[in-house]
């Protein structure tokens, strides 16, 4: 079975500064795909960043960036000039395909992030 | 496009009562899903439809029956609501097929059982 942990309940961080947000998983897949959701106050699930396990390089898009890690299982986000708007809880995913077609998502449970201006 | 809509937004029931919560999507895509969201957790698949005709069980289905009534729209079913049924339900709709594709979330629902 698929795990997702997120280890960092709540965080905070000053607006323009970095702040690294972590995620462990544990699969026994080869070929897999891991995001990062944000949710804002008005529960909104937006996709932030996606990585395929099978590129060594590490994903971008624009103020965020990922550090994956396959051999450790690791992956986590770096929200780089964080901006008031970043205030949302975070989740980390891990998509597993099922036989059917379909793909499930396995979520951590999250972390609270508030950008302090 | 409006993505993915679900209705109602809120929902307070008694123990005992029924409800039908219904998602629509514009994207013509294959599969949906429904989740649920409890305090302090990530989300959890309930059922989902890998495609149109289909529905199979997710994580956590106990309680709850599915209805995919066409392509656009999957409805979930709460036959006798329960204190332990009080969450957010997500409805998220993707592509589908034999890849890995994003999934598209709705606004979400939120639903109180007394």
């Amino acid at each position: 079975a698929q795990t997702v942990t997120q280890s960092q309940p709540e965080m905070s961080v000053q607006e323009a500064e970095t702040v690294t947000l972590s995620c462990t998983y544990d699969t026994s897949e080869s070929n897999y795909y891991l995001f990062w959701y944000k949710q804002p106050p008005s529960r909104q699930m937006i996709l932030v960043i996606r990585q395929e396990a099978y590129k060594q390089q590490n994903a971008t898009e624009n103020r965020f960036s990922v550090n994956f890690q396959k051999a450790a299982k690791s992956f986590s986000l770096k929200i780089s000039d964080s901006q008031l708007g970043d205030t949302a809880m975070y989740f980390c995913a891990f998509m597993s395909r099922l036989g059917t077609g379909a793909n499930n998502l396995f979520f951590g449970t999250g972390t609270r992030l508030t950008v302090i201006p | 496009n409006a993505g993915v809509t679900q209705t109602p937004k809120f929902q307070v029931l008694k123990t005992g009562q029924s409800m039908t919560l219904q998602c629509a999507q514009d994207m013509n895509h294959n599969s949906m899903y429904w989740y649920r969201q409890d305090p302090g957790m990530g989300l959890r698949l309930i059922y989902y439809s890998a495609s149109e005709g289909t529905t199979d069980k997710g994580e956590v289905p106990n309680g709850y029956n599915v209805s995919r009534l066409n392509k656009r729209e999957f409805s979930l079913r709460l036959e006798s609501a329960a204190p332990s049924q009080t969450s957010v339900y997500f409805c998220a709709s993707s592509e589908g097929g034999f890849s890995y594709n994003e999934q598209f979330f709705g606004p979400g629902t939120r639903l109180t059982v007394l």
